[in-house]
């Protein structure tokens, strides 16, 4: 299966700053995703990163708060911009391996201050 | 909208079964199950698809009601290792690729 790997592993961040998370694949896989967990929380869908064009969001995440590049099949990044304390949670990559499997990348721990 | 997960907690001794279910209110092409250790990614358990069969990985199986759009993760003869959390994540016909996760099951299993 593929190998997932995300930078940084976890950061502290000041309010008002903003931080790019990196997710690279070790193979070439059609669809990702980025997921946010809360503290104690369940996974919730931020968007589906798509190659070659714009970003899917869900309801409640907006691309100006959120933005994400995916310039090719094995990477994407998240920049979680304008950071308050509210946004301290784990990031997650996902992708969606054969037809139907989906993995986890190991997370970004961010803890704002 | 959030599948619903039952129940919260579960705390098992060793060699005990425990079942955990997953709910929705819309129809469903595919649940997902996961199990996440504290400090760790969600690691993936099982795929169970519509029209699919029931799955099974080593003593941990599920099964998937279509017409309930329920599914039901199965541990048996628990071990130490079976600890965590544990989500089920659903995932539409209209929304492929996009999971969305119950509030997770936290399970203890004691020697």
């Amino acid at each position: 299966s593929a190998v997932i790997s995300q930078k940084p592993s976890r950061d502290i961040c000041q309010r008002g700053t903003s931080l790019t998370i990196q997710c690279q694949v070790d193979s070439q896989v059609t669809m990702m995703f980025w997921y946010r967990q809360q503290p104690g929380q369940s996974l919730t869908l931020i968007a589906t990163a798509n190659q070659g064009s714009e970003a899917t969001y869900e309801s409640g995440f907006v691309i100006d708060k959120f933005p994400i590049s995916r310039p090719n099949l094995t990477f994407s990044t998240l920049t979680v911009s304008n950071m308050s304390p509210e946004d301290s949670s784990i990031y997650l990559c996902s992708i969606l391996a054969g037809d139907y499997e989906q993995y986890f990348g190991p997370g970004t721990r961010l803890t704002v201050t | 909208q959030q599948p619903v997960q039952s129940p919260q907690a579960v705390i098992l001794r060793e060699g005990e079964d425990a079942v955990i279910n997953c709910s929705s209110s819309k129809a469903l092409y595919s649940v997902h199950w996961y199990r996440q250790k504290h400090g760790e990614a969600p690691v993936f358990l099982m795929i169970l698809l519509k029209g699919g069969e029931q799955k099974g990985h080593d003593k941990i199986s599920a099964s998937f009601n279509e017409k309930k759009q329920q599914s039901s993760l199965y541990l048996t003869a628990s071990q130490l290792s079976y600890s965590g959390t544990y989500f089920c994540g659903t995932e539409d016909p209209d929304s492929w690729g996009k999971l969305q996760f119950g509030a997770g099951t936290q399970v203890v299993v004691t020697p």
